[in-house]
C-alpha cells in the first residue's frame, strides 16, 4: 500500500457525461500528479499540482481540468466523455514538486480508477 | 515535449538471467531518472531512482546506470526470477521551457521463463 488513495475504483458512465475522479497524496506530500494509462497510448502525463497550485501539464484536454484543494486533495474532473477517455487514471503524490530539489522527489502511486465510457 | 526511447518493447529471459533495458532521451536539462515496475492490473511502483549527478546505483539485483554524454539510462536486472516478470517504464521529467512535464518510456514487457 503506497498510502496514496483513489475513489471511485470503477467508474462507468454513458458518452457526453462528465465524472470527478478524487484522489487523496500520502501524509505529508505536497505533490499531486495525474496520470492516464491506455493501451494505445501507455502511460501518459496530465497535470501536476503542488501545495495547491498548478505545476505542470502534460497532454492534458481541454475537457479535463484538476484541482488540488488546501487539505492537498486532488479532484480530476472529465467532462463531454468520449469512447477514447476510457482508460485507468492514476494519482501520484511526492513529498516536492521540483526534481531538481534536493528533498524526495519519488512519486507513490495510486491503485487508479478504472473509467469506462459507453 | 520530452522524447523518450524505450527498449526493446518486449524481452524475454531464462530464469538467471541478467535483463538490461534502455531510455533515451533527448532534454539535456533532464536530472531525475526513476524506473518503475507496473505488474499486470496494479499501479506502478518505483523500484530505483539516479539523479545526474552519479553514474551507477544499485539495490540488491537491481541498478541502473546513466550516460549523461550519450543521453541515455538503463536498467539492470541481474539472476532475474519469475517475480520480476511485468512491464517496466522509464520515467523522464523535462527541463528548460518544459520544466516538470514528464514522459514515460512506451515499456518493456520482460518475462523471465522458470
Amino acid at each position: 500500500d503506497s498510502g496514496v488513495t483513489q475513489t471511485p475504483k470503477h467508474l462507468i458512465t454513458a458518452t457526453g457525461q462528465r465524472v470527478t475522479l478524487r484522489c487523496s497524496p500520502r501524509s505529508g506530500d505536497l505533490s499531486v500528479y495525474w496520470y492516464q494509462q491506455s493501451l494505445d497510448q501507455g502511460l501518459q502525463f496530465l497535470i501536476q499540482y503542488y501545495n495547491g497550485e498548478e505545476r505542470a501539464k502534460g497532454n492534458i484536454l481541454e475537457r479535463f481540468s484538476a484541482q488540488q484543494f488546501p487539505d492537498l486533495h486532488s479532484e480530476l474532473n472529465l467532462s463531454s466523455l468520449e469512447l477514447g477517455d476510457s482508460a485507468l487514471y492514476f494519482c501520484a503524490s511526492s513529498a516536492t514538486g521540483f526534481p531538481g530539489a534536493s528533498g524526495p522527489y519519488e512519486q507513490y502511486f495510486g491503485p487508479g480508477t478504472r473509467l469506462t465510457v459507453t | 515535449g520530452e522524447n523518450v526511447e524505450q527498449h526493446p518493447s518486449t524481452l524475454s529471459v531464462q530464469e538467471g538471467d541478467s535483463a538490461v533495458i534502455k531510455c533515451t532521451y533527448s532534454d539535456s536539462a533532464s536530472n531525475y531518472f526513476p524506473w518503475y515496475k507496473q505488474e499486470l492490473g496494479k499501479r506502478p511502483q518505483l523500484i530505483i531512482d539516479i539523479r545526474s549527478n552519479v553514474g551507477e546505483k544499485k539495490d540488491q539485483r537491481i541498478a541502473v546506470t546513466l550516460n549523461k554524454t550519450a543521453k541515455h539510462f538503463s536498467l539492470h536486472i541481474t539472476e532475474t526470477q519469475p517475480e520480476d516478470s511485468a512491464v517496466y517504464f522509464c520515467l523522464l521529467g523535462a527541463g528548460g521551457t518544459s520544466y516538470g512535464k514528464l514522459t514515460f518510456g512506451q515499456g518493456t514487457i520482460l518475462t523471465v521463463h522458470p
